[in-house]
């Protein structure tokens, strides 16, 4: 089974903190992937990245960064937080031999006040 | 740029009962993957059912269909036997095939069952 893993379920941050989301998978798999929800527009792509390093640029990446240093490990990085990012942070992945659809972790819910 | 619409924000559906949601894309692609997934309350989101373009088939997973109309642009999901365990958010999502593999989806539609 494909295992997506968020270290936070809740989260709550005040207005200017640096915030780190992490999304850690157990398996050898290439790209992955962080979506913002919110309710009445879905899910919309911040992120991506198909490999070590490598990163591209979502639908709505204003605001937040990427890093990913080690396969298995990608962070979501805001580097001053706002209100207005208070949102639900989705992880998610594509398999190696599954790659047409994606896996998602649990979710973090991010409040910031 | 390729677009997801759900019409229905909600929907409701007597237990035992059938219901479907519905989803239009636009696209100029001609193959691709199109996706419903399902958001239990506070809980992870999970693939119900994937279509590809150029299958002409209608996929199935169980109590769960779509209605592929690729010329419509068209791919609802049908749910029979409906069970109180499928309320959720349930969400329309395409990708196109090869290149990026971004998910485009829809604003979701949220599916009450009622006993």
């Amino acid at each position: 089974d494909v295992k997506v893993t968020q270290s936070s379920r809740y989260l709550v941050k005040r207005t200017g903190e640096k915030v780190f989301l992490e999304c850690v998978q157990d398996m050898d798999h290439e790209n992955m992937f962080w979506y913002r929800q919110d309710p009445g527009l879905g899910l919309r792509l911040i992120y991506f990245s198909y490999d070590v390093k490598m990163k591209e640029k979502g639908d709505i990446p204003e605001g937040y960064s990427v890093s990913r240093e080690k396969k298995e490990r990608f962070s979501l990085i805001l580097e001053s937080a706002s209100t207005n990012q208070t949102s639900m942070y989705l992880c998610a992945l594509s398999a190696r031999g599954r790659r047409e659809t994606q896996y998602f972790g649990p979710g973090t819910r991010l409040l910031v006040l | 740029a390729q677009t997801v619409t759900q019409s229905q924000p909600e929907m409701s559906v007597q237990e035992a009962e059938t219901v479907t949601l519905s989803c239009t894309y636009d696209t100029s692609e001609s193959d691709y993957y199109l996706f419903w997934y399902k958001q239990p309350p506070s809980r992870q989101m999970i693939l119900v059912i994937r279509q590809e373009a150029y299958k002409q088939q209608n996929a199935t997973e169980n109590r769960f269909s779509v209605n592929f109309q690729k010329a419509a642009k068209s791919f609802s999901l049908k749910i029979s036997d409906s069970q109180l365990g499928d309320a959720a958010m349930y969400f329309c999502a395409y990708r196109r095939k090869g290149g990026s593999e971004k998910l485009v989806f829809g604003k979701g539609t949220k599916l009450t069952v009622n006993p």
